[in-house]
């Protein structure tokens, strides 16, 4: 069964950082392109980056470049979301998501985690 | 950046009733469509992709079809569990963008 389980939200002041994980179980962690997608209290869904097997390759939305990094640790079969500069905006609950063929579909979704930014 | 414009945003219907929601985007993306459902509090699920394949486990009332700038989803016969939000999202180009919502509640 696949599963993935995010972990370290939290409430942080603006300006603030924090690391989000994701830990994957149930499929071939090493073969998938990765994300993470996130959704504001009561908004709709926004994609945030996206990260391909090898740890190099990455894309983000422009409200998060610069800010945050999505990483990977293959041997550990885990992703990663450092958050840095936080911003009120960024307000979400962050979902882990894996992606099919080495396309833009999520398949797999985590629960998700909350952060909120916050004075 | 493509915008993804979902119609109707609300939609009030009865178990039973056919249901299309429609999705346009502000672009051609070809067939690079997929649609998810939300239920409160949980994470959103994979229902179709490529416009028009259903995802493994996914019952086939569930229907998508369209390319290029207009894209539908349909429910044939709405059951109880369908309630809930549905979201379309383009891979046809990064920034990867999802529309705003449709939610979909009982009559």
């Amino acid at each position: 069964e696949v599963q993935l389980v995010e972990s370290g939200g939290d409430l942080v002041q603006p300006g603030g950082s924090l690391r989000l994980s994701c830990a994957a179980s149930g499929f071939t962690f090493s073969s998938r392109w990765m994300s993470w997608v996130r959704q504001a209290p009561g908004k709709g869904l926004e994609w945030v980056a996206s990260i391909r097997q090898d740890d190099i390759t990455k894309h983000y939305v422009d409200s998060v470049r610069g800010r945050f990094t999505i990483s990977r640790d293959n041997a550990k079969n885990s992703l990663y979301l450092q958050m840095n500069s936080l911003r009120a905006e960024d307000t979400a609950v962050y979902y882990c998501a894996s992606l099919y063929n080495d396309v833009t579909i999520f398949d797999y979704w985590g629960q998700g985690t909350l952060v909120t930014v916050s004075s | 950046d493509i915008q993804l414009t979902q119609s109707p945003s609300f939609l009030s219907a009865s178990v039973g009733d056919r249901v299309t929601i429609t999705c346009r985007a502000s672009q051609g993306i070809s067939n690079f469509l997929a649609w998810y459902q939300q239920k409160p509090g949980k994470a959103p699920e994979l229902l179709i992709y490529t416009a028009s394949i259903l995802q493994s486990g996914v019952p086939s009332r569930f229907s998508g079809s369209g390319s290029g700038t207009e894209f539908t989803l349909t429910i044939s016969s709405l059951q109880p569990e369908d309630f809930a939000t549905y979201y379309c999202q383009q891979r046809h180009s990064y920034p990867i963008t999802f529309g705003q919502g449709t939610r979909l509640e009982i009559k």
